[in-house]
């Protein structure tokens, strides 16, 4: 069965400082990998995903991920992080490719603090 | 054009009652997704629709909980002599067909057993 692990809880960063987010899956095959982010009272938005080719991938919001198959892991980055970039943010892998759908399997999340 | 909605917002019971919880899906989106996120488990995949296949109930953690889906639009998940444990955020969400496109979440309806 597939699973994710965030081994970060919380992450509290300076307003303008770098972020890196862990994530590790544990997938048979070729996964299909994304980043979600929850801000405060909102519903979970795609910041980015991988299905095949390039493994550095670029995201909305400034975000970018790098998907290391020999680690098994998805990192998030940011290079510079706005106070707005507080939230709560989900890893997940997707089932199979080629289905028709793609149920989610999601890391436990990681909270990040931005602080002034 | 309008993203995925869900009612209530919030919907609050008593052990023992049954909900049900209204999902609409963004026009044209073959597929729609139940997830539940709670403190103690986290999100959790809970049901799946394609279409007109029959459902992927997989994620479903027992029989008190269905979900139907008329005519390949608005899905209802229903629970049935609701528990404290099911206390958490019911999340929907949509998609094209094909397991690359992206999910669209909608902001959840939180439900509260006493």
């Amino acid at each position: 069965a597939q699973s994710v692990t965030q081994p970060d809880i919380h992450i509290t960063v300076s307003e303008g400082a770098s972020l890196e987010l862990r994530c590790n899956y544990s997938y048979g095959a070729t996964p299909y990998l994304f980043w979600y982010v929850q801000s405060p009272g909102q519903g979970l938005q795609l910041l980015l995903k991988y299905f095949s080719g390039d493994t550095l991938v670029q995201g909305i919001k400034g975000f970018e991920a790098e998907f290391k198959r020999s680690q098994s892991s998805f990192n998030l980055r940011k290079p510079s992080v706005h106070w707005s970039d507080a939230a709560e943010y989900f890893c997940a892998v997707g089932a199979l490719q080629g289905a028709a759908g793609n149920k989610l399997t999601f890391g436990g999340g990681t909270r990040v603090l931005v602080k002034p | 054009g309008a993203g995925v909605s869900q009612s209530p917002s919030n919907k609050v019971t008593e052990k023992g009652k049954d909900v049900e919880l209204r999902c609409d899906p963004i026009s044209g989106h073959t597929a729609l997704y139940w997830y539940r996120q709670s403190l103690g488990q986290g999100l959790e995949f809970l049901i799946y629709f394609q279409g007109n296949s029959a459902p992927d109930k997989s994620g479903l953690p027992s029989d008190r909980f269905s979900a139907e889906r008329t005519g390949g639009s608005v899905s209802t998940l229903t629970i049935q002599r609701t528990q404290q444990e099911d206390s958490a955020v019911y999340l929907c969400a949509s998609s094209l067909s094909g397991a690359h496109n992206e999910q669209f979440f909608g902001p959840g309806t939180r439900l509260t057993v006493l």
